[in-house]
């Protein structure tokens, strides 16, 4: 399977503050890029996802890419307790999503 | 928004049973699903891909007579793990990309416990 790479955390930011995660992957050749947030005991849910070079801002969240570096992250601004949950890089195979093992992010009220 | 329902959300099963999980795309056709695996604090791991109307493709390591999966309509697909053991207590996720779409619609997930 293709290799991604996230640094599984925790990762604890304060409420308000922005959370910063980041995601490396190892085929060159990788088209679409997607992060999910899944909470405890569910299922993934779609946060952003992203084709093209540079940014791209939905909300709070802005997701960057970075082809020639193989790397992707997500910002989210004005970090909530709500946010708490791990974040899921995923990247797309032939016609399947290969995923990182994922970021815990906690943020502290 | 495309849903893709998954059930049961739960099950207990004795060691040596079959269990049964299906996935069903609501309101749209799915000629592919993918099943994933995902232990507890490890990410998803994609165990195989389902096509309706043919054999569907595992991804190495996953042993294809122990996890039976059917895709016999554009809208099902099911996941049967048979002779299960403890070791096969997990969670099972299904997920489809509908037509057009971005991004791949997850079902809610099945919690496999073996005892």
């Amino acid at each position: 399977q293709k290799e991604v790479e996230q640094n599984s955390g925790p990762l604890s930011v304060p409420e308000g503050a922005i959370a910063s995660l980041n995601c490396t992957y190892s085929d060159r050749g990788s088209q679409s890029f997607f992060w999910y947030r899944q909470y405890s005991g569910k299922s993934p849910e779609l946060i952003m996802f992203i084709y093209s070079n540079g940014d791209k801002e939905d909300g709070r969240f802005t997701a960057q890419l970075n082809k020639a570096s193989q790397y992707v992250s997500l910002l989210i601004r004005d970090s909530q307790p709500s946010d708490s949950a791990t974040y899921l890089c995923a990247v797309t195979g032939a016609n399947n999503l290969f995923f990182g093992t994922g970021t815990r992010l906690t943020v502290i009220p | 928004g495309a849903v893709v329902s998954q059930h049961p959300s739960w099950v207990i099963c004795k060691s040596g049973t079959s269990v049964k999980i299906e996935c069903r795309s609501l309101d749209f056709q799915a000629t592919t699903m993918f099943w994933y695996r995902q232990f507890p604090k490890q990410s998803l791991m994609l165990m195989a891909t389902s096509n309706e109307g043919s054999k569907a493709t595992y991804e190495q390591g996953v042993e294809k007579d122990k996890f039976l999966i059917n895709h016999a309509s554009l809208t099902l697909s099911t996941l049967t793990v048979t002779s299960a053991h403890p070791e096969d207590s997990s969670f099972y996720i299904c997920s489809a990309r509908p037509t057009g779409s971005h991004g791949y619609t997850f079902g809610s997930g099945t919690r496999l416990t073996v005892v």
